[in-house]
């Protein structure tokens, strides 16, 4: 599965639009997007993912760049709740690495009042 | 309300002390499995289950075993617990009506210490 690269940590106002970048450049035509969240040691929660067209769904929004190299989880409306560790995730929809989550190192979002 | 359950929640113990921590998904998923979460590593797969009777290893097996003998619970057994595995573990499930296998549903965790 193609690596990852995220910023450590990031900073956002509440209400405003949190914008979190993942640099992934050897991502193959196959490999999926993926993002989680993890909220002060509870278990990772699932928020969205692609393959190749934006995706929106109630939690958030996926760009994923035309190369595929790159890709940006947008929260419309960041709230103190969304302070978290987002992990973006990169692999096959099957095969050997089905259902196998790598989690790195992630990016801490934290949501200022 | 869909969810994964995992007990127990917190748990201290001493090594070579043989434990279970119990896992149930009431969503009727096919995929389960089991990760620890270590400062600095992330979360590492433990191991999986793609369906009953079906198991099988994944980055960290080394001390575990796990059964799959009902869809719904997944218990991941220590026989003999080291200070090593003192961690946070995670339970998951998935499967089709999830949105596929890589759209998982984690319990809340079990904080485990081995003395």
């Amino acid at each position: 599965d193609a690596k990852t690269t995220q910023p450590t940590s990031m900073d956002c106002a509440e209400g405003r639009a949190a914008n979190l970048p993942c640099n992934h450049s050897t991502i193959s035509g196959n490999e999926y997007v993926y993002w989680y969240r993890q909220i002060h040691s509870q278990g990772p929660q699932y928020i969205i993912h692609g393959l190749k067209n934006n995706e929106t769904n109630e939690m958030a929004s996926l760009i994923i760049t035309e190369d595929r190299k790159s890709s940006t989880l947008i929260l419309p409306h960041a709230t103190l709740r969304d302070t978290a560790v987002y992990y973006c995730i990169v692999l096959n929809a099957g095969g050997t690495s089905y259902g196998k989550l790598t989690f790195g190192q992630g990016t801490i979002l934290t949501v200022h009042p | 309300e869909a969810q994964v359950t995992q007990n127990p929640r917190y748990l201290i113990t001493v090594t070579g002390k043989k434990l279970t921590v119990t896992c149930s998904q009431n969503m009727n998923h096919e995929y389960m499995s089991w990760y620890r979460q270590d400062p600095g590593l992330g979360l590492r797969q433990i191991y999986y289950s793609m369906n009953v009777e079906v198991t099988d290893k994944g980055d960290v097996p080394e001390g575990y075993k796990v059964s799959r003998k009902e869809k719904r619970n997944f218990p991941l057994i220590l026989e003999s617990p080291s200070p090593n595995q003192t961690s946070l573990y995670f339970c998951a499930s998935s499967g089709p009506t999830s949105g596929g296998y890589n759209e998982q549903f984690f319990g809340p965790g079990t904080r485990l210490t081995v003395l």
